[in-house]
Formats: structure tokens, C-alpha cells, sequence
């Protein structure tokens, strides 16, 4: 079967350094994307690993290592605003736009 | 620009009654879905569209639902007769076709309740 796991919860302190794993068993894979989810609203994408290695965007980074089918995203300098729900999906064929989504994991940042 | 637009943002509904759903994609992207969001089952795509071509349906539940694309700038999905077990957030996503793979742009859902 297909499969991402992800934490259900975290919680970290503003200012601190958080990392999210998540682990996937697919099919095929054509890339590993990372979405925010602030609560009541839409996700927003965050960052796209597709070959081994980190890729870096401000406070935000994404690794991926496809051998052990994992990935974590890394959030710097952590904001109240950084509250929110991080998913995690894994594209599983070269031309299918579907992607296969993790359910979240919710993170609260405490002052 | 205008992302994508969905309406209504809230629909309280009793069950057996017909529900729809519309968006807007944002202007020039030619790939649409269409994303049944609940705790317990978190993001499930149920169809997406290419070119306003159905390519794939295959997250679609069952007959009570349908979705269709009569233009580049519009989509419904409709549920009929709506049962409580539909009760989620709906999403319509857009995507370009010249983007990454799986770069979806969200509207900002329906969120539906069957009583």
C-alpha cells in the first residue's frame, strides 16, 4: 500500500529550532512536497525535494533522502505565526498530478 | 492577482437535500482539483481536471457525487442526495501547467455540514 507518516503534534518555544519528519512508502515517487496549513484556512506551499539533499528557503528547509523514504522540514528562528498544521505529500508517478498526502502535523509555537 | 475563488465559504444543509459547490481556478492555470478535507482522513483528492477534461476520478466516493469543468474559469461539485458523513472542508485547487508538479494553489475551502 501507499503510506506518509508524520507526528500528530509538536510543540516548541519562539525562537527555538523545529524539525518535522515524515516518512513515506509509495509506489513510485516524482517528488516530496511540504504545505502549511494555518488553522481555518488553506495550505500554502512551502517546498519541493524531488533529488537527495537539502534545499534551503529563508527560515524553512527540506530535506530528502529517497533510499530511506524520509524527509524533514526544518523551521529556524521560530515565530508565533509559525503556529499551524505542516502536511506532508509524496507525488508518486511522472505525469499524475495526484498527490498522496500525509494527515498533519500540527505544531504550537510557545513563548 | 485574485487566487482561487470558492463559494460559499459555509453551507449548512439537512441530508437528502443537493449541494453545490463552485470555483473559480486562478486565471491562466489549466489543471483543477478537487480536495475532501477531514480530521480523521486529512487531505483526499477526489478529481482533478486538465484542460477542463476529467483525467482522473477515481477519489470521487460514489454516485452522489459528480464535478464538472464547463470552462477554464469555472467548476462545480455537486452531491445529491448529501448524507452527514459529507460533512468536511472542501478545497479547489489550481495548479499551472508549467509549474512543479504538485504545486497546488488553494482556495480558501467550503466548509459543508450535513445535519
Amino acid at each position: 500500500g501507499q503510506n506518509i507518516d508524520q507526528p500528530t503534534e509538536m510543540t516548541a518555544t519562539e525562537g527555538a529550532i523545529v524539525q518535522i519528519n515524515c516518512t513515506y512508502q509509495t509506489s513510485g515517487f516524482n517528488g516530496l512536497f511540504w504545505y502549511q496549513q494555518h488553522a481555518g484556512e488553506a495550505p500554502t506551499f512551502l517546498s519541493y525535494n524531488v533529488l537527495d539533499g537539502l534545499e534551503e528557503k529563508g527560515r524553512f528547509s527540506s530535506f530528502l533522502s529517497r533510499s530511506k523514504g524520509y524527509s524533514y522540514l526544518l523551521l529556524k528562528e521560530l515565530q508565533m505565526k509559525d503556529s499551524a498544521s505542516y502536511l506532508c505529500a509524496v507525488s508518486n508517478a511522472g505525469n499524475n498530478r495526484k498527490l498522496i498526502w500525509g494527515l498533519g502535523t500540527s505544531l504550537a509555537v510557545n513563548p | 492577482d485574485a487566487g482561487v475563488i470558492q463559494s460559499p465559504r459555509h453551507e449548512v444543509t439537512e441530508m437528502g437535500q443537493e449541494v453545490t459547490l463552485r470555483c473559480k481556478p486562478i486565471s491562466g492555470h489549466n489543471s483543477l482539483f478537487w480536495y475532501r478535507q477531514t480530521m480523521m482522513r486529512g487531505l483526499e483528492l477526489l478529481i482533478y481536471f486538465n484542460n477542463n477534461v476529467p483525467i482522473d476520478d477515481s477519489g470521487m466516493p460514489e454516485d452522489r457525487f459528480s464535478a464538472k469543468m464547463p470552462n477554464a474559469s469555472f467548476s462545480t461539485l455537486k452531491i445529491q442526495p448529501s448524507e452527514p458523513r459529507d460533512s468536511a472542508v472542501y478545497f479547489c485547487a489550481s495548479s499551472p501547467g508549467t509549474s512543479v508538479v504538485g504545486e497546488l494553489f488553494f482556495g480558501e475551502g467550503s466548509r459543508l455540514t450535513v445535519l
